[in-house]
């Protein structure tokens, strides 16, 4: 089946240094890939839809200059935490659209903590 | 717009018995539903998914969901619960064109012995 690898699963980070974390879709191509944020016992917030080769859009109240998406190829997307504070520590979590299955497919997530 | 409810945030069911869990939606145009599991500190899993086709869905691990437009309802069951399906569930909403994902808040199950 569809597989959307998610890397690092884990990151500590100094306050005021920059994350990149990589989504990959495996064995399908997505046009379309989507960034969540996850806090705690919560729901997921989608940050921003990520297009192959365009500007990302991004959901009302996320900062575009913090969290920067590149969607350059149809296999790979890349959110970077740019200068992160530990209010940025959460879990971020990618998804691709597979739309040859009419579905969306999850990486596995990635623990930000940020000391 | 379109959005989910799910009511609750816990339901908990001894080893063996039914699980529902409840999923309401709201869309404009006819949606596409989906159930996703997660585990502790992984991502999403896909139970199963209405795309229009047969009301009644059936999903992996035994779970199935019908889709229901009168009640605007796509409820999860599984006939006997299990200890491994102890795990945070989703209803998720896709409508139109707009390709975006919207969830529920999310529903923790738990599984006695």
């Amino acid at each position: 089946g569809a597989v959307v690898s998610q890397h690092p699963s884990r990151v500590i980070c100094k306050s005021g240094t920059s994350v990149k974390i990589e989504c990959r879709s495996l064995d399908f191509q997505a046009t379309t890939m989507f960034w969540y944020r996850q806090f705690p016992k919560q729901s997921l917030m989608l940050m921003a839809t990520s297009n192959e080769g365009s500007k990302a859009t991004y959901e009302q109240g996320v900062e575009k200059d913090k969290f920067l998406i590149n969607h350059a190829s149809l296999t790979l997307s890349t959110l970077t935490v740019t200068s992160a504070h530990p209010e940025d520590s959460s879990f971020y979590i990618c998804s691709a659209r597979n739309e040859g299955a009419n579905g969306y497919t999850f990486g596995s997530g990635t623990r930000l903590t940020v000391v | 717009a379109q959005s989910v409810t799910q009511l609750g945030s816990h339901v908990s069911v001894s080893e063996g018995a039914l699980v529902l869990l409840r999923c309401n939606y709201s869309s404009s145009v006819p949606p596409y539903l989906f159930w996703y599991v997660q585990y502790p500190n992984q991502g999403l899993q896909l139970l199963l998914k209405y795309t229009s086709a047969a009301t009644l869905v059936k999903g992996i691990n035994g779970f199935e969901a019908e889709f229901k437009k009168s009640e605007t309802s796509f409820h999860l069951t599984k006939p006997s619960a299990h200890m491994s399906d102890a795990a945070e569930y989703f209803c998720a909403v896709r409508s139109g064109a707009n390709s975006k994902l919207t969830f529920g808040k999310g529903i923790t199950l738990s599984v006695r012995p």
